[in-house]
């Protein structure tokens, strides 16, 4: 069984539109992430949740809402794609905050032409 | 703030011969650690931490890495590499400044190893 699954694995889509990305973990965590891997590799947080509490935004654009349904989803809706949204996002999760192993899931490559 | 360094976007290495890949990070307060492995088109996944305690942690596939907070390093280490070590390595750094961080992690630029048979 997959512990933080993510999807879709792949999305190319035009500019303007809008689209989501969902997950799941299956660990029991309470705290959820979503990271954004751009194409030179460089990982970045962008939000965190914890018991479907916003807890950390990383300054992102207001197109991006996440949305946490409960302690083991947490997606992400984005509107109004550009092209420089085109990057790998991983969804991650882990029990608690700091210290403790952040568990990620296989990423969401998006592509918006 | 926390940052992270990672000495050397690319190390290639020969089979057999010792790999040894590079990170020093900026804390205000003590820091977790961690070292994450990236294979193409995957996930990341975790190699080994240091929270407390003993400086020097091991982890999977015979990685292991050393905290030393006078250098303010941690940096990765395998006696002897395989092919199957072929990868991009991320260093992390994770530090509760006061409660506010609430688990980030502050990645590295990440460091490609190529391993030549």
């Amino acid at each position: 069984d997959t512990a933080v699954s993510q999807t879709p694995k792949y999305l190319v889509t035009q500019m303007g539109n809008d689209k989501s990305i969902k997950c799941e973990q299956n660990l029991g965590h309470d705290t959820m992430y979503w990271y954004k891997q751009d194409s030179k590799k460089f990982l970045k947080i962008m939000f965190s949740y914890n018991n479907k509490e916003l807890i950390i935004n990383e300054t992102v654009p207001n197109r991006f809402s996440p949305k946490s349904p409960d302690k083991a989803h947490l997606n992400l809706h984005i509107n109004s794609l550009e092209l420089g949204d085109s990057a790998v996002y991983f969804c991650a999760s882990s029990a608690g905050f700091t210290g403790n192993t952040i568990y990620f899931g296989e990423g969401s490559w998006l592509t918006v032409v | 703030a926390q940052s992270v360094t990672q000495l050397g976007s690319h190390v290639s290495v020969s089979e057999g011969a010792l790999v040894l890949l590079r990170c020093n990070y900026s804390s205000s307060v003590p820091p977790y650690l961690f070292w994450y492995v990236q294979y193409p088109n995957q996930g990341l996944q975790l190699l080994l931490k240091y929270t407390t305690g003993a400086t020097l942690v091991k982890g999977i596939n015979g990685f292991e890495a050393e905290f030393k907070k006078s250098e303010t390093s941690f940096h990765l280490t395998k006696p002897s590499a395989h092919m199957s070590d072929a990868a991009e390595y991320f260093c992390a750094v994770s530090a509760d400044a006061g409660g506010t961080s609430y688990g980030k992690l502050t990645f590295g630029q990440g460091t490609i190893l190529t391993v030549h048979p």
